[in-house]
């Protein structure tokens, strides 16, 4: 089964910091892996994915996130901080091997940037 | 290029009532999915169309049912309304990758 755990319910940065929201995952075939971004009363907007390839995939606003196979996780990192980033994320996976096209979500990290 | 849309953006419904919910694809996706996203949680699957049919399904009673249209847009149609359905309900739709895009919901309240 597939599953996925954002083990932060919030996480607080200062602007200007460096920011990372975990996740890790669970699928018994190859993880295609998702970002997105939910601000309030807002649908989901996508930041990134990864497929396959190099580890580390950029994406929108500045964002990026690192796959680790043998942790099973897929940080979501960015240099620098903005005000502006504070919304929800959601980690998502979608198992490529199985034929299943359903994703399964994190709970969501809710992300403050303190000015 | 409009994006996914979704109408309506709120409504609500008496217990026992049936609803319809729309959802327009981005430009030349084919593909399209309905999930719930109760308060607080994160979204989860109700079931995808393509080609007209029902492609998978996720762990949703029968009085959730929904249709793809010719023009790839899709219903969503939800039967004898529970408090518990009160949701915000996502469409999304995707083309040839794997990334899906979301409309911005319809926030369903049950009263």
């Amino acid at each position: 089964a597939q599953s996925v755990a954002q083990p932060e319910d919030q996480v607080n940065v200062a602007e200007g910091n460096p920011l990372t929201v975990k996740c890790t995952y669970s699928v018994s075939g190859n993880p295609y892996l998702f970002w997105y971004v939910q601000y309030p009363n807002r649908g989901l907007q996508f930041l990134l994915k990864y497929i396959t390839g190099d580890n580390l995939v950029k994406g929108s606003y500045g964002f990026e996130a690192e796959f680790n196979k043998s942790q099973t996780s897929f940080h979501l990192k960015k240099p620098s901080a903005l005000v502006s980033d504070s919304a929800l994320y959601f980690c998502a996976v979608r198992d490529g091997s199985s034929g299943t096209y359903k994703y399964i979500f994190g709970t969501g990290t809710r992300l403050k940037v303190l000015a | 290029d409009a994006g996914v849309t979704q109408s309506p953006t709120h409504l609500i419904k008496t217990r026992g009532q049936q609803v319809t919910l729309r959802c327009s694809p981005k430009s030349g996706h084919d593909t399209v999915s309905w999930y719930q996203q109760a308060l607080g949680q994160g979204p989860q699957f109700i079931f995808q169309y393509y080609e007209e049919e029902e492609r998978q399904r996720g762990n949703f009673p029968d009085r959730f049912s929904g249709h793809q249209f010719p023009n790839y847009s899709s219903e969503l149609n939800v039967n004898a309304l529970l408090l518990g359905d009160s949701a915000l309900y996502l469409c999304a739709t995707n083309q040839t990758g794997p990334e899906a895009f979301f409309g911005q919901g319809t926030r369903l309240t049950v009263v």
